[in-house]
């Protein structure tokens, strides 16, 4: 079955530094691979996606994610966070008919 | 406007007891789907209906039942067999073209145990 791991639990940053949020997947013929982001007491929000193409996935407030497939990795990075930015990132894997998510990595923005 | 709604948005439960918790869509969207989320532990799937009258365990079932006799909805029951039920409880969807294109997801239940 597919899984992904996200590496970091926390990752605490000062405002307009970039991040890097880490996630690896096993490893598999083909994979899809998302990233979803969750406000405080909210659902969900897609931020963006890797079907297949381009390994470069640009997706929603100046994130970015890299499909890595040598190094079975889809990190999320943004160049320059906002205090906004503030939440929980979740990757997450196509699993025949469902989606499986990682544990998660709190981002949190300082001033 | 469409979306999805859950609601209570805060649920308490008493020793024994059995309670529901509503989700509804208003998307058209054959596929529906409950996680239960707790620290640390990101997301788990507990049910997911990929059509009406039909409904698949997830991941940790033991403990929950669902129904899904409308397109619309698809209410999740904590049953009292759940011996930790205290969790936040999202409910989501995905569209026609199937889960590659997006899920989408209510505000959430927190259920908690008096």
């Amino acid at each position: 079955a597919q899984s992904v791991t996200q590496l970091d639990s926390q990752v605490p940053v000062f405002e307009e530094a970039p991040v890097e949020l880490r996630c690896n997947y096993s490893s598999s013929v083909s994979v899809y691979l998302f990233w979803y982001v969750q406000y405080p007491n909210q659902g969900l929000q897609l931020l963006l996606k890797y079907l297949s193409g381009s390994t470069l996935v640009k997706g929603i407030n100046g994130f970015e994610a890299e499909f890595n497939k040598s190094q079975t990795s889809f990190h999320l990075r943004k160049p320059s966070v906002h205090i906004s930015d503030t939440a929980e990132y979740f990757c997450a894997v196509h699993n025949t008919d469902k989606l499986i998510f990682g544990t998660g990595t709190r981002l949190q923005v300082f001033p | 406007d469409g979306g999805i709604t859950q609601s209570p948005k805060y649920l308490f439960r008493k020793e024994g007891q059995n309670v529901t918790l509503s989700c509804e869509q208003n998307l058209n969207h054959d596929a529906m789907y409950w996680y239960r989320q707790d620290p640390g532990q990101g997301l788990r799937l507990i049910y997911y209906s990929q059509i009406v009258n039909d409904f698949q365990k997830g991941d940790i079932a033991e403990g929950y039942s669902v129904s899904r006799e409308k397109k619309e909805s698809f209410p999740l029951t904590v049953t009292s067999a759940q011996k930790n039920p205290t969790a936040f409880y999202l409910c989501a969807s995905s569209t026609p073209h199937g889960i590659n294109e997006k899920l989408f997801f209510g505000s959430g239940t927190q259920l908690s145990v008096l």
